[in-house]
């Protein structure tokens, strides 16, 4: 059975450190899609970054990348210079043929970013 | 670029009413469509899904529905709310492409109390 496991409830971290954001999933399905999404107090859900199970190199997007470990069956987030304004939840999401294409999303983690 | 809005933003109805939430999505054509319910400090329970008119796959069983009258527009509805509804509602659409990289962009979301 397809999961997301994301095993960091919550994290605090100083203004302008880089942070990492842990992610491991499980499935069967060599082709698959993993994502990552921010989800601030508005509660609107936004779209950061995807890793495809074929990329050759990790995914980055300005200040997010993805540290893409795929025997390890981890895809972790990593935000480089940390804002206050990345205080969010954050939310990794999986999606393989298994799943009927469907996105499958782990427990989010909570970030907090310290002045 | 494509947008999509729901609304309303904050709802707050007595048990046993009904309930009609709407989602349109503007600058895409026969997009998949999306429904999903976040609970407090939890993730999301996919709800719905549409990809065409008239197509809707329920993927819990509830005393919710959906229905999709237009290419764009997505409804979701109850003859009579339950406590249990409460949460918030979140609409996404992608492109729909069948593949691993199928990103969902998500709404604003409506904060739905159930008293």
């Amino acid at each position: 059975a397809q999961k997301i496991t994301q095993t960091q409830p919550g994290m605090f971290v100083q203004e302008k450190e880089a942070v990492t954001l842990d992610c491991t999933y499980d499935t069967s399905d060599p082709s698959y899609g993993l994502f990552w999404y921010k989800q601030p107090s508005s509660g609107e859900m936004i779209f950061l970054i995807y890793q495809g199970s074929y990329d050759q190199q990790n995914a980055t997007e300005g200040r997010y990348s993805l540290n893409f470990q795929k025997a390890r069956k981890s895809a972790n987030l990593v935000i480089s210079a940390s804002q206050l304004g990345d205080s969010a939840m954050y939310f990794c999401a999986m999606r393989d043929m298994d799943s009927n294409y469907q996105l499958i999303w782990g427990a989010g983690t909570k970030l907090i970013i310290k002045p | 670029s494509q947008t999509i809005h729901q609304w309303p933003a904050t709802l707050v109805q007595p048990v046993g009413s009904p309930l009609s939430l709407e989602c349109t999505v503007e600058g895409t054509s026969n997009p998949n469509l999306y429904w999903y319910r976040q609970a407090a400090g939890r993730g999301l329970q996919l709800l719905f899904y549409s990809v065409g008119i008239g197509q809707i796959s329920s993927e819990v069983p509830q005393n919710l529905s959906a229905s999709r009258p237009q290419d764009r527009q997505f409804i979701l509805s109850s003859k009579k709310l339950l406590l249990s509804d409460s949460g918030f509602y979140l609409c996404a659409w992608s492109v729909g492409a069948g593949v691993a990289q199928d990103t969902q962009y998500f709404g604003p979301g409506t904060r739905l109390t159930v008293l």
